[in-house]
């Protein structure tokens, strides 16, 4: 089974900084890998597919990197309205369509 | 614009059943796969289960395999899971997930609200 990996677990991180965020896949998941924000009390927004594609309405200081087993979710210079959980997703092996474990992002 | 809206979630105690649904707008519904994706209070995402556009393929985590049902109902535009046998580990939040395309193997292009589960006796 699939097993994705995500890290840190929790990013601290001051507002106008840039947040490195790391998504590790137990096998190759060539490019289909989907990032997701999730802030609380909400349900998770597709920020990112195809591992570098924005989603509609994304700004462009959230950008997607990697492919096969390593992604890279990068969040350039963090807004206030950034700070929330981020989640990986891959979608080239099912069942199961896996998730990671989540990133939190918080204020440092 | 796309909603998804989710209902059919309570209290219920563990070994009962319960079914929920997902109401589907602002989209050709037959046209994509549907998703229920979980997440337990303060715990990450989980996919439960996923059906294809014209009900052919259908996958579960095996944590739900065997207890969990999905199905569809394209003229209503609905989604369903029936759930049954229902464990204390299966409290969480429930959500209808629109695929990004008609097979199963897909991104989670719109979410729901959710809709919450207990099981508790």
């Amino acid at each position: 089974e699939m097993v994705m990996t995500q890290s840190p677990a929790t990013l601290s991180v001051s507002p106008g900084e840039r947040a490195t965020l790391s998504c590790r896949a137990s096998q190759s998941v060539g490019s289909n890998l989907a990032w997701y924000q999730q802030k609380p009390g909400q349900a998770p927004r597709l920020l990112i597919h195809s591992a570098s594609t924005r989603a509609t309405g994304i700004p462009a200081r959230f950008s997607g990197s990697g492919s096969g087993t390593e992604f890279t979710l990068t969040i350039s210079s963090l807004q206030s309205e950034d700070f929330a959980v981020y989640y990986c997703q891959q979608y080239n092996n099912w069942p199961p369509l896996s998730f990671g474990g989540g990133t939190k992002v918080e204020i440092k | 614009e796309v909603q998804l809206v989710e209902s059919g979630g309570g209290l219920e105690q563990p070994g009962r059943s319960l079914r929920l649904s997902c109401a589907a707008s602002g989209f050709t519904f037959d046209d994509y796969a549907m998703h229920w994706v979980r997440q337990a209070p303060g715990k990450g995402l989980e996919w439960v289960s996923g059906i294809s556009w014209n009900s052919g393929s259908i996958g579960y985590a095996d944590s739900v395999k065997g207890r969990f049902t999905i199905a569809r109902d394209n003229a209503k535009n609905t989604l369903y899971l029936q759930m049954n046998s229902l464990r204390a580990e299966d409290t969480a939040f429930y959500y209808c997930a629109k695929g990004n395309r008609i097979a199963v193997a897909s991104r989670f292009d719109s979410w729901g609200q959710g809709t919450l589960v207990t099981v508790s006796s």
